[in-house]
């Protein structure tokens, strides 16, 4: 139980583009949802958590405007990348916890590489 | 390209050694805490988890300790296997929603 897919695993596209990133909880519903960040030897930068019906959350020094994230559903959240640049190349990864989820594990994508050229 | 000047700290042992990777959180506040296992190319993959009130907890194979008074959290594999070779980081909850991540320990198994 309690798996988390997100798609595509993997896409590169030019400088300039929006990407869209899908994450799904698939035998679980979810409230809320996190996107992090993961540069290469790095850990796990919290970008914004994804409330469902409601506005994300976003962490200190993420723009909103550059990541947008959708959370329409209790099993969807998306987070788009706008006018992609190398920069934005890394490692995107989402979670989901479950309804009754007051301290209780996160549950992992298994992450979308974005290379941006 | 990729950083400079970033690398894990890795631990070496050899196959059939028991492991231990430590932790130092940062929040006092935090009052729960998870170890999870992160493979090349893939997402972070739920090993053990510990609420403030407890120090101790074991799985199978695995145990982790919680030391608040010094903000230390340790994870112990036994019988180290080929298969458990990953970066392992742990993870705190300052908030009842925000998980926090750690810097990351590789692990290495040697044959």
């Amino acid at each position: 139980g309690a798996v988390v897919s997100q798609h595509p695993s993997w896409v590169i596209c030019k400088s300039g583009t929006s990407v869209k990133i899908e994450c799904r909880s698939l035998d679980f519903q979810a409230t809320t949802m996190f996107w992090y960040r993961q540069f290469p030897k790095q850990s796990l930068m919290l970008m914004a958590t994804s409330n469902e019906g409601s506005k994300a959350t976003y962490e200190q020094g993420v723009e909103k405007d550059k990541f947008l994230i959708n959370h329409a559903s209790l099993t969807l959240s998306t987070l788009t990348v706008t006018s992609a640049h190398p920069e934005d190349s890394s490692f995107y990864i989402c979670s989901a916890r479950d309804l009754d989820g007051l301290n209780q594990p996160q549950h992992f994508g298994d992450g979308t590489r974005l290379s941006i050229l | 390209g990729e950083s400079v000047g970033l690398h894990l700290p890795t631990l070496s042992v050899q196959e059939g050694d028991n492991s231990i990777i430590n932790c130092a959180y940062s929040n006092s506040a935090s009052d729960y805490f998870i170890w999870y296992k992160q493979e090349s190319g893939k997402g972070p993959q739920f090993i053990i988890d510990i609420r403030s009130n407890m120090d101790k907890r074991q799985g199978q194979r695995v145990t982790v300790l919680l030391n608040k008074t010094v903000k230390h959290l340790s994870l112990q594999i036994a019988a180290t296997q080929p298969g458990d070779s990953a970066v392992y980081f742990c993870a705190e909850t300052p908030s009842s929603y925000k998980l926090i991540f750690g810097s990351g320990t590789r692990l290495l198994v040697r044959p």
